[in-house]
């Protein structure tokens, strides 16, 4: 089946303007989770959701960013007033439940703030 | 959190098999052993997990030593596909395990 996808898959932006990062997750994943990876680094988490809620934001880097999902599927992952240290890619992954053993990651949306 | 330590880097020839070292020494007893992988320019990919008794699928098999301080992930037969970072990291049975929270990994490379 579909895995999950994410769009765009690249997004150059000028510092100041807002961005719109999209997951759609595979279907019927109750959990959803967005990190970020920096160039050469691991993995920053930022926000998971279980169905619509968002039960832990604590790894939002400021309050510029922000998250929604909606009808338990898709989510976004809005950065506004986007400075350059936002540069890196954006990672989705979605897992049948929270805590499950294996989270199915998407392909990233690499984000260049110019 | 606990920790873990990996090689920057290795190398491996196509066909061979190879061994992918991961120490956590602080592990505690509730600490689950996961394994990801991440191909160039993708997302990370699950490979297989333990918490004691080694374990295999169809991807890999995981050896974790008797005390737990370190395991090793074992590619049997390396094929150009599986060159790629390879990050062991340990996740909690409870609390706020969801968050995977990758350090830098080993990258693997495999010659033809």
């Amino acid at each position: 089946g579909a895995g999950v996808s994410q769009s765009p898959s690249n997004k150059v932006t000028e510092k100041g303007k807002d961005v719109e990062l999209r997951c759609d997750p595979i279907s019927g994943h109750t959990a959803l989770y967005w990190y970020r990876q920096r160039l050469g680094q691991g993995l920053e988490f930022l926000i998971y959701f279980q169905g619509n809620s968002a039960p832990d934001k604590s790894g939002l880097p400021s309050d510029r960013f922000s998250a929604e999902r909606t009808g338990e599927s898709v989510s976004t992952l809005t950065i506004q007033r986007t400075q350059q240290e936002d540069s890196a890619v954006y990672l989705c992954a979605s897992s049948l439940v929270y805590r499950d053993n294996e989270q199915f990651f998407g392909p990233g949306t690499r984000l260049t703030v110019l | 959190d606990a920790k873990t330590t990996q090689p920057n880097s290795m190398e491996s020839n196509e066909e061979e098999p190879v061994h992918l070292p991961c120490n956590h020494s602080t592990i505690s007893g509730t600490d689950y052993i996961h394994w990801y992988r991440q191909l160039p320019s993708q997302g990370p990919e699950y490979v297989i997990h333990g918490l004691t008794s080694n374990v295999n699928n169809r991807m890999a098999s995981l050896a974790i030593a008797e005390d737990r301080k370190s395991s090793t992930l074992i590619l049997h037969r390396a094929t150009l596909r599986d060159a790629a970072v390879y990050y062991c990291i340990l996740r909690d049975s409870g609390g706020s395990n969801y968050k995977l929270t990758f350090g830098k990994g080993t990258l693997l490379t495999v010659n033809p």
